[in-house]
């Protein structure tokens, strides 16, 4: 099945400065890659996604690249704010049903 | 708006207790999913339903069941509630596409003693 690996676990940046996260997926056939925040004490939310006939998607400050090749894609967050302190996880799925195989996770804080 | 609830924040159980855990969205989805979440781990699948009545195994379905009666309900079931089930529990509801949004009620953390 679909293995997804996600770095780095914790991420500390100054605001204003960028923040990167990356994860690579196993399975060829996965074209639906999600990016997910969850903030203290909430379920997780979408907050981009991106699919797999698209290399790169952006929304205001948040942008995401794919690499179907390399199998790797990333969520890059410009001009970071207090706010956008949070567990982010990413996903990939092929599935039929839309399920989901999800990353361990990196934990965002974003100091002022 | 749509929502995804949760019937508890936080439970507190006995070894050896059946828990039920209750999810209810209102955005008449037919795909309901079950998750824990552990540090380190993400977000791993329980179980997933697809239609009333219809379920199937997710990558960790041992020692859990699920039940889905009505279209908007789908509870979790711990038959007999270990420690090493103390856990974030998420549900979620999503449409019938393959890259339909996933949407999370605010889970269940449980405590097995």
């Amino acid at each position: 099945g679909e293995n997804v690996e996600q770095h780095p676990s914790t991420l500390s940046v100054q605001e204003g400065d960028s923040a990167v996260i990356k994860c690579t997926y196993s399975d060829s056939a996965s074209n639906y890659f999600p990016w997910y925040k969850q903030e203290l004490g909430k379920g997780p939310q979408l907050i981009i996604d991106i699919r797999s006939n698209v290399g790169e998607k952006k929304d205001q400050r948040i942008a995401v690249t794919l690499n179907k090749t390399a199998k790797h894609f990333s969520l890059h967050i410009t001009e970071t704010q207090p706010e956008d302190s949070a567990v982010y996880f990413c996903a990939a799925s092929g599935d039929s049903w839309g399920k989901l195989q999800f990353g361990a996770g990196t934990q965002v804080v974003v100091t002022p | 708006d749509v929502k995804v609830t949760q019937s508890s924040r936080y439970l507190v159980k006995r070894t050896g207790e059946k828990v039920f855990l209750e999810c209810v969205q209102d955005m008449d989805h037919e795909n309901m999913f079950w998750y824990r979440q552990d540090p380190g781990l993400g977000l791993r699948l329980i179980y997933f339903s697809y239609d009333v009545k219809m379920k199937e195994k997710g990558d960790i379905p041992e020692g859990y069941s699920v039940s889905r009666e009505k279209k908007e309900r789908f509870s979790l079931i711990l038959e007999s509630a270990s420690t090493n089930q103390t856990s974030m529990y998420l549900c979620a509801s999503s449409g019938t596409s393959i890259r339909e949004t996933q949407y999370f009620g605010p889970g269940t953390r449980l405590l097995v003693l």
